[in-house]
Formats: structure tokens, C-alpha cells, sequence
């Protein structure tokens, strides 16, 4: 496609439940990167990918946050056992490959509310 | 490691007016440098990028921004405010070494307020 899709829109989990959010990247585009968006606007970089394989994965609470690119099928960010401060909007993005290509393009994000 | 300012937290505008919003980096090289634009309850929007050659770049909705190396900005303009960009807006960064997968590091925003 010619957009990044998220889904769902909006989730709510109660503590200590799993939530999993899904990102499929524009097609043809080699990177896909996550991101955190917690209130006062401030964005967090959690991981990203070069097509299957991990790129990055510095900005990632590994003990509950785990991420997967698989071949034909939708980029994953899966949170176990998920805290009241993992309430944010998590914003997948892709970008083509390097230098002039390298622009992300941002998903409309996954709202995850944690009661 | 790269960092982003956005000094102003909040700007309001008149309908009509001229815009500038602020944005200045710590970087060792020359960056990529982006601006996004973030509607309420919606996701990112490129305006615009700079990657290297003219420093006044053109974006769309009639946004244009300038790269400052002197000054490590690369503020964002347009001469007529309307009311549809009411917005927050994002300045970002991404090292400009040309390799791929390099992570954004963003400002806290900006929002922008107009007035009719």
C-alpha cells in the first residue's frame, strides 16, 4: 500500500495484560521503525528493522517489549504483562533505504490506554 | 548523540499573519533534518526535509524551511497562516551520515494556535 496502517486504533488493556499492535509498512519500503509517543508530546524510539532482521534495538524495554518483522505479514510490538506507564500512542514508521530514501512515513499510531 | 529544541511550546497566530517556528539541533555533522506535522488525534505528516544542497527548502501546504549551519536552526516559515493549520508541529533529526534505518530524534513540538 501507499500508507503505513496500524491497527487496531485503540486499545485498552487492564495491568498486567498483553497488548499487541500491528504495522503494516508501505510497500517496497525495507525499514520499519517504532515509536513511542507519551504525554507532553515527547517521542521515544523503542527498535526498528531492516526487512526481517532487528536494526536497532536500543531504545526497547526488552524484560516486557518484544517487536517482529516476518516475511508477508504485518510488523508486530507485542507488550507482556503491559504497566499504566506503557499508556501511549505507538507510532510505526517506513522509510525506503538510505541517504534521499531515508524519509520515515508515520502510521496514524495505536492508541494503547492501561487501566 | 543529536538532540532537538523546539523553544516555543505554544504560538498563536492570526488568520492571515506570517508564521515562524523555531528549531534548533546539536549535531556533529550536518544532519537530515525534517518537519512533521501532527493533527489532533492523528499521526505525523512530512512537511518537509532537507537533506543537503540549497538550504531553503519547499514543503507542502505552502510551508518552506531554511537550514542555518551557523546558527544549528532550521526554522520553519509560511507567509500566510490558515486556520486548517492549527496543528503541533514536529522538528526532527536524523544523522546525516547516509546510511539507512537511522532513528528520528524529535523536538517536543510546537502547537500552533490560529486565530480567526
Amino acid at each position: 500500500g501507499e500508507e503505513v496502517a496500524q491497527t487496531p486504533k485503540h486499545l485498552v488493556r487492564g495491568e498486567g495484560q498483553k497488548a499487541k499492535l500491528y504495522c503494516a509498512p508501505i510497500k517496497g519500503h525495507s525499514y520499519v521503525f517504532w515509536y513511542q509517543q507519551v504525554l507532553k508530546n515527547e517521542f521515544k524510539f523503542l527498535i526498528s528493522f531492516q526487512n526481517e532482521n532487528v536494526f536497532d534495538e536500543t531504545g526497547m524495554p526488552k524484560e516486557r517489549f518484544s517487536a517482529k518483522c516476518l516475511p508477508n505479514s504485518p510488523c508486530s510490538l507485542e507488550i507482556q504483562a503491559t504497566k499504566l506507564e506503557d499508556s501511549a500512542v505507538y507510532f510505526c514508521a517506513s522509510s525506503p533505504g538510505r541517504g534521499y530514501q531515508e524519509t520515515q512515513y508515520f502510521g496514524p499510531g495505536t492508541r494503547l490506554l492501561v487501566l | 548523540a543529536q538532540s532537538v529544541t523546539q523553544p516555543d511550546i505554544h504560538i498563536t497566530v492570526s488568520e492571515g499573519a506570517s508564521l515562524e517556528l523555531r528549531c534548533n539541533y546539536s549535531y556533529g555533522a550536518t544532519p537530515y533534518l525534517f518537519w512533521y506535522v501532527q493533527s489532533p488525534g492523528q499521526g505525523l505528516q512530512l512537511l518537509l526535509k532537507y537533506f543537503s544542497g540549497d538550504t531553503l527548502v519547499q514543503g507542502i501546504k505552502g510551508f518552506e524551511a531554511e537550514f542555518k549551519r551557523s546558527q544549528s536552526s532550521f526554522n520553519l516559515r509560511k507567509p500566510s497562516v490558515h486556520w486548517s493549520d492549527a496543528a503541533e508541529y514536529f522538528c526532527a533529526v536524523a544523522p546525516g551520515d547516509n546510511n539507512a534505518g537511522n532513528m528520528l530524534t524529535f523536538g517536543g513540538g510546537t502547537r500552533l494556535m490560529v486565530k480567526p
